[in-house]
């Protein structure tokens, strides 16, 4: 149980595209979603809360224009980069905490490799 | 604001060779301190949560502890699979109650046959 799936695993976009990201709950219902960054040997980074059928909450410096977040359901989230660029090239990971208590571990997906030529 | 800690930042053991990992932290009102383990390339898998000082867990050689300012990760006879970085997180009672995770920086360890 407690499988989090993402998609794609790995992207390749040229400078100034758009690239979605899906994150979703396989096999629980999740009330918040969590999305994450992270640089290669470092830590996990929070960029934005996700709570279903309400607006994100982002993160001090993360841009909400450009990284928008979208939880339509109890089992997806999505990241759309927009107008990507060299810089945005990171490991994207989300993670999903289900619905029956807020104090229950939040379980993370396998994560997106974004490369931006 | 919450502040977590990971010692050493990398370890290299010996197969069988056991040892433990630091994780200190300071969290106003800690809902629960979280051992994660993660591959290169792969998302954090979960291991333990921790809630109170004084409650310990165990899977397999992972044994995680908790006091009042750290928690240790005691890896008993390690074997070469165990190989990963190991990341410890606080949910802490303050900010918002969505149950924001803090993250160390992790503890890079190397189990050689």
């Amino acid at each position: 149980g407690a499988v989090v799936s993402q998609h794609p695993s790995r992207v390749i976009c040229k400078s100034g595209t758009s690239v979605k990201i899906e994150c979703r709950s396989l096999d629980f219902q999740a009330t918040t979603m969590f999305w994450y960054r992270q640089f290669p040997k470092k830590s996990l980074m929070l960029m934005a809360t996700s709570n279903e059928g309400s607006k994100a909450t982002y993160e001090q410096g993360v841009e909400k224009d450009k990284f928008l977040i979208n939880h339509a359901s109890l089992t997806l989230s999505t990241l759309t980069v927009t107008s990507a660029h060299p810089e945005d090239s990171s490991f994207y990971i989300c993670s999903a905490r289900e619905r029956i208590s807020s104090y229950n571990e939040q379980f993370f997906g396998p994560g997106t490799r974004l490369t931006v030529l | 604001e919450d502040q977590v800690t990971q010692s050493p930042e990398a370890l290299r053991l010996q197969e069988g060779e056991s040892s433990s990992l630091n994780c200190s932290y300071t969290v106003s009102g800690l809902r629960g301190l979280f051992w994660y383990r993660q591959d290169p390339g792969k998302g954090p898998e979960f291991l333990f949560t921790l809630y109170s000082a004084g409650e310990e867990k165990e899977k397999e050689r992972l044994k995680a502890t908790l006091t009042k300012k750290e928690s240790f990760l005691h890896i008993t006879a390690p074997k070469p699979e165990d190989s990963a970085t190991y990341l410890c997180a606080v949910r802490s009672a303050g900010g918002t109650s969505y149950g924001k995770l803090t993250f160390g920086q992790g503890t890079i360890l190397t189990v050689h046959p």
